[in-house]
Order: structure tokens, then C-alpha cells, then sequence
């Protein structure tokens, strides 16, 4: 399988600890992008990376949430003192260019108690 | 501010029978407008999409109709199956430092009934 990958999958955590979520994109896809998905909400816009360049972020995207592409392949999402409001699905897409579809991996559900 | 409007929220519909679900949008600067399919426990799958230039798409049992100028467009799933039981969403995007970065709308459930 060839598709965006995710890890992990789910990630139960309690209030306060730090998580970091990882994503693999489709090889050669260039474009990356982080959003969240709360239970019974579409999707909502995270940030974006244009290879290694992370070129937009969302208000959503507090100052306890960073991202990094270092290499321009994989991208790393990690959450500061988690809070409760952070329980969400994080999902991850890539896209080749800015007129190709993007592309979703299963997500990150996590759960902070 | 939500963008991109999406309504029904859940709709159920008989084995064979049309879905429709319709989405509004606000930004006239949006030209890209995908529908996702998702399944519980996965991530979004693309559908059918469609730019402003064109007023309906249709790729096998899916098809998307356009309003430009009422900023309006809907999904039709003819002859819905019980495998078409999902969560539907509509998107938007528009030109920009992002390119293809989405405004989705949230969601329809679909329930089709065998």
C-alpha cells in the first residue's frame, strides 16, 4: 500500500503530557497538510507544508501545537500539555501539486483524559 | 466562520432510491469543489470534483450539479447501494500560498437501507 500512512493510530494520553504524531506521504507528493476532525465535523485546516517549508498555519494551530518536515518526506505533529479540547481525529494528506487532489491517510485518533 | 454549508445532516434513503446532499459556499474566490466519502475509522476518500467552468460532472452513479451564481452545489447518488453507507463532505478551495487546501463542509451521514 502505496497511500499516505499514519502513526499511531490512536493515542489515549492524559491531560498535560506531550504527543507527537507522525505521517508518511505519498512518495514524491510534495505538499503536505495537517487537519483535525472533531466526532460529527468535517475536517478543519491545520497547516501546510510545501516540502520542507511550512507556508501556512491556522489560528486553529495554538502555540502548544508544532510541526516539522525536516526533509521534505515525512512530518511530525506534536502537542504541548495536551488538553482535553485536543481530542480530536488528526488526519494527514498529501498532494503532488496544487491542482492534483489531496490525499488522506486513516488519521491519528487521540484521546486526552 | 463556516464557509462551506452542508445540509442534510444525516439522511436515510431505500436501496435503489437517490441521495442528494447540497452544500452553499460564501468565498466566490473558491474554483475547486470536491465531495469525500468517509468511512468510520478511515480517512476521507475522493469521490467526484468539479471546477466553476462546468455546470454538472457525472462519474459512474455520482454526479455533481454547479450553481455559480447562486454559490450552490450538490451531490446525487442514483441507485444508492447499502455499500454507499457513509459520511459525505463537501469542499472548497480556492487559489493561494495553501494551492489545494481545503474548506470542508460537516458532513452528511448517509444510511442506506437494503
Amino acid at each position: 500500500d502505496t497511500g499516505v500512512s499514519q502513526d499511531p493510530r490512536h493515542k489515549i494520553t492524559k491531560r498535560g503530557q506531550n504527543v507527537t504524531f507522525r505521517c508518511d506521504p505519498i512518495s514524491e507528493h510534495n505538499r503536505l497538510y495537517w487537519y483535525r476532525q472533531t466526532l460529527g465535523q468535517g475536517p478543519e485546516f491545520l497547516t501546510y507544508f510545501q516540502n520542507e517549508a511550512q507556508l501556512e498555519k491556522s489560528r486553529l494551530l495554538s502555540d502548544r501545537f508544532s510541526a516539522e518536515r525536516p526533509k521534505g518526506s515525512f512530518s511530525t505533529l506534536e502537542i504541548q500539555r495536551t488538553e482535553q479540547g485536543d481530542s480530536a481525529m488528526y488526519l494527514c494528506a498529501s498532494s503532488p501539486s496544487s491542482s492534483s487532489p489531496l490525499h488522506f491517510g486513516n488519521g491519528t485518533r487521540l484521546t486526552v483524559t | 466562520q463556516q464557509q462551506v454549508k452542508q445540509s442534510p445532516q444525516s439522511l436515510i434513503v431505500q436501496k435503489g432510491g437517490i441521495s442528494i446532499i447540497n452544500c452553499a459556499y460564501e468565498n466566490t474566490a473558491f474554483d475547486y469543489f470536491p465531495w469525500y466519502q468517509q468511512f468510520p475509522g478511515k480517512g476521507p476518500a475522493l469521490l467526484i470534483a468539479i471546477r466553476p467552468d462546468v455546470s454538472e460532472k457525472k462519474e459512474g452513479r455520482f454526479t455533481i450539479s454547479f450553481n455559480k451564481s447562486a454559490k450552490q452545489f450538490s451531490l446525487h447518488i442514483m441507485d444508492s447501494q447499502p455499500g454507499d453507507s457513509a459520511t459525505y463532505f463537501c469542499a472548497a478551495s480556492s487559489p493561494g500560498a495553501a494551492g489545494n487546501k481545503l474548506t470542508f463542509g460537516g458532513g452528511t451521514r448517509v444510511l442506506v437501507k437494503p
